[in-house]
């Protein structure tokens, strides 16, 4: 696609609900990175993957937390038992790999009420 | 682990002022370093690059210069302007051997500059 794609861009859910959160990246890009984003706050890393593989998922803050690359395209992170303290911007980006610039997508917006 | 800090809260030039974004890097290993910024309602995207030491990373007026020894990527320039103003934010990229041989790119908490016209 054209760039990368976030899918929802807002999502309300109460608190003990299940939320899952898409990324479609640029195509043909091998590199999909998960952040969250605080307001007023730098991006924080999640989760890494090279293609399917899940190399890097230290940034995950506990085990409500995961995501999968199935395909090596499209990406899902799901958050179990949401809880206030996950409100918050979940950013994906994606890149060609290597030291290649990672592109971001646009956001979700995860409120937990 | 790596860590980036950088001149943190807003920064309120006026136009046509200088400009000093410090940004000081920890890693234990040898990084890329990048400025990224970010427009209201968007994601933060590429501004500008270094990837070794003393290379110095150019764009729309903005420099910054790798600095191995002070472990520093400052972001400078000579006159800012009202379309400067953004949140800034400093990254580097290490090797991550723990990460199959990948690059993660890590952030600082972001710079707001606001450029009084």
């Amino acid at each position: 696609g054209a760039g990368v794609s976030q899918s929802p861009r807002y999502k309300v859910t109460k608190r003990g609900q299940d939320v899952a959160l898409r990324c479609d990246p640029i195509s043909g890009h091998v590199s999909l990175y998960w952040y969250r984003q605080a307001l007023g706050q730098g991006p924080e890393f999640l989760t890494y993957f090279n293609y399917e593989a899940q190399q890097d998922k230290s940034g995950l803050p506990n085990d409500r937390f995961s995501a999968e690359r199935p395909e090596g395209s499209i990406s899902t992170l799901t958050i179990q038992r949401t809880e206030q303290r996950d409100s918050a911007m979940y950013r994906c980006a994606s890149s060609s790999g290597g030291l290649t610039e990672a592109f971001f997508g646009q956001g979700t917006r995860l409120t937990v009420v | 682990g790596d860590s980036v800090v950088q001149t943190e809260g807003q920064v309120l030039p006026s136009e046509g002022d200088s400009l000093i974004v410090n940004c000081s890097y920890e890693t234990t290993q040898y990084p890329s370093l990048f400025w990224y910024v970010q427009y209201p309602g968007e994601g933060p995207q590429l501004h500008l690059k270094a990837m070794k030491a003393n290379d110095k990373g150019r764009n729309k007026g903005f420099e910054a210069m790798y600095r191995k020894e002070t472990t520093s990527f400052h972001l400078e320039k000579d006159s800012v302007q009202e379309s400067d103003s953004a949140v800034y934010f400093c990254a580097l990229s290490p090797l991550s051997h723990a990460s199959g041989g990948s690059y993660i790119p890590t952030f600082g908490r972001g710079t707001s500059l606001i450029v009084h016209p």
